[in-house]
């Protein structure tokens, strides 16, 4: 089975200073990673996904996030955080080996809040 | 603007009725894909069809159906209701059939209130 677990309930950052949104997961085979990101009354928007290649993968709005296979771990960062970052970040994992390849698992999100 | 559409926004009813939501992917997206977000199990995967055949489910309810028709556009049929159905309903699409790399876009959602 596959299972993502986002540690942190809410993460508070003040603007201009770096964040990290901490994701694990749990595949029985490859992990194929994605970040979406919720504002308020809106829908997932995707931010970025590992699938194979460079551990570092960067997306949109300056997000970028750092696939670890040993730790198990696909961190969310970006540089310097804005205001207009904060929202509920969600990451989720995908396992070819499972039989239910359409399946994104979802962790429980996390909260994202960036004061001036 | 993810490109997927979903109606209506906002659906108010009652215990024991029956509703139906409606997805439109986006243009050249054959894959649907039906999630529920709720507080209490966060964002679940309900059903997967790919281009009007039913892929995969999950935990989707026997109360709940859903289809695909030709123009590929996805409804979602929600019966005997519940309070515990008050949830977002999400509508996702993807270009092909679900390998894992596929990326889902989602749409704005669907917001089910049961009185």
């Amino acid at each position: 089975a596959q299972s993502v677990a986002q540690p942190e309930d809410q993460v508070n950052v003040a603007e201009g200073n770096p964040l990290t949104v901490k994701c694990t997961y749990s595949v029985s085979g490859n992990p194929y990673l994605f970040w979406y990101v919720q504002y308020p009354n809106r829908g997932l928007q995707f931010l970025l996904k590992y699938i194979t290649g460079d551990n570092l993968v960067k997306g949109s709005y300056g997000f970028e996030a750092e696939f670890n296979k040993s730790q198990t771990s696909f961190h969310l960062k970006k540089p310097s955080a804005l205001v207009s970052d904060s929202a509920l970040y969600f990451c989720a994992v995908r396992d070819d080996k499972t039989g239910t390849a359409s399946k994104l698992t979802f962790g429980t999100g996390t909260r994202l809040q960036v004061t001036l | 603007d993810s490109g997927v559409t979903q109606t209506p926004k906002h659906l108010i009813t009652a215990t024991g009725q029956r509703v139906t939501l409606r997805c439109s992917p986006r243009s050249g997206d054959l894959s649907v894909y039906w999630y529920q977000q709720s507080l209490d199990q966060g964002l679940q995967f309900l059903i997967h069809y790919y281009n009007g055949e039913e892929r995969a489910k999950g935990n989707i309810l026997e109360r709940f159906s859903a289809q695909q028709f030709p123009d590929l556009h996805s409804e979602l049929n929600l019966s005997s209701l519940e309070l515990g159905d008050s949830a977002l309903y999400f509508c996702a699409s993807s270009v092909s059939h679900g390998p894992s790399t596929d990326t889902q876009y989602f749409g704005p959602g669907t917001r089910l209130t049961v009185l």
